[in-house]
C-alpha cells in the first residue's frame, strides 16, 4: 500500500482563526489526493479532489472560500479551514490513490479539529 | 444520489465464530468495491478491494460481491478480539480518480 502522513494530528484554536492541515504521500508522486471529514459517530464524507497543479473539485455543499486547498506538488495537498467554528470541529482525513492500485484508497492518521 | 447503505449494529460475535457483514450500494455504475476496518479514533485501513462478481479470499477475510443485487458483503473467518473495529463498505463508481461514498459502518465486537 502507500505511505500518507498528516500534520498535525491534533490542533486546538480558537474560533475565527484558520487552520491549516498537511498531508503528505510518502512514497509516490500522488496526482489526485481526496479530503474527507468524519463527525462522531458518523461515516466519512467527502470533501474535495485535490489535483496537483490546478483547482480542486469541491463536493455539493462543500464551501471552496472556506476549506482552501491547495496541491502545490506531488506529494503534497495542504486543507485551510478558514475563519474556524465550533461546527467545522471534525477529524480530517486526507488519501492517495495510486495508479498501481485500481482506484483503492490509502488514508492519512487524519487530524483532529476542536474549535472553541 | 449515491447511496452506500450497512447496518450499524453493533454486531456481536463470539471468539472463533464467522463474523458477517454486509452492504448494499444504490449506484448501478458502481465499479469498485472495498471494505475499510476504522478502530476508534483512528483513520480507515483497508481489509479488501473487489471488483468482479463471485468471491474474493485474503487470510480469514472473504469479500462477495452480486452486482445484480447491489450487494457486497464481508465475512471473517476465526473471529479474533482484535477483530473488534467499526467496519466500512466504500464504493467508487469507477473510471478513475474518484472519491468514495462510504457506508456509515457495522461495529463489530467480538466477544472473548
Amino acid at each position: 500500500g502507500a505511505v500518507v502522513s498528516q500534520h498535525p494530528s491534533w490542533v486546538i484554536c480558537k474560533s475565527g482563526t484558520s487552520v491549516k492541515i498537511e498531508c503528505r504521500s510518502l512514497d509516490f508522486q500522488a496526482t489526485t489526493m481526496f479530503w474527507y471529514r468524519q463527525f462522531p459517530k458518523q461515516s466519512l464524507m467527502l470533501m474535495a479532489t485535490s489535483n496537483e497543479g490546478s483547482k480542486a473539485t469541491y463536493e455539493q455543499g462543500v464551501e471552496k472560500d472556506k476549506f482552501l486547498i491547495n496541491h502545490a506538488s506531488l506529494t503534497l495537498s495542504t486543507l485551510t479551514v478558514t475563519s474556524a467554528h465550533p461546527e467545522d470541529s471534525s477529524f480530517y482525513i486526507c488519501s492517495v490513490a495510486p495508479h498501481w492500485t485500481k482506484e483503492t484508497q490509502y488514508f492519512g492518521p487524519g487530524t483532529r479539529l476542536l474549535v472553541l | 444520489q449515491k447511496e452506500v447503505e450497512q447496518n450499524s449494529g453493533p454486531l456481536s460475535v463470539p471468539e472463533g465464530a464467522i463474523a458477517s457483514l454486509n452492504c448494499t450500494y444504490s449506484d448501478r455504475g458502481s465499479q469498485s468495491f472495498f471494505w475499510y476496518r476504522q478502530y476508534s479514533g483512528k483513520s480507515p485501513e483497508l481489509i479488501m478491494s473487489i471488483y468482479s462478481n463471485g468471491d474474493k479470499e485474503d487470510g480469514r477475510f472473504t469479500a462477495q460481491l452480486n452486482k445484480a443485487s447491489q450487494y457486497v458483503s464481508l465475512l471473517i473467518r476465526d473471529s479474533q478480539p482484535s477483530d473488534s473495529a467499526t467496519y466500512l463498505c466504500a464504493v467508487n463508481l469507477g473510471g478513475g480518480a474518484d472519491g468514495l461514498t462510504f457506508g456509515k459502518g457495522t461495529h463489530l465486537i467480538i466477544q472473548p
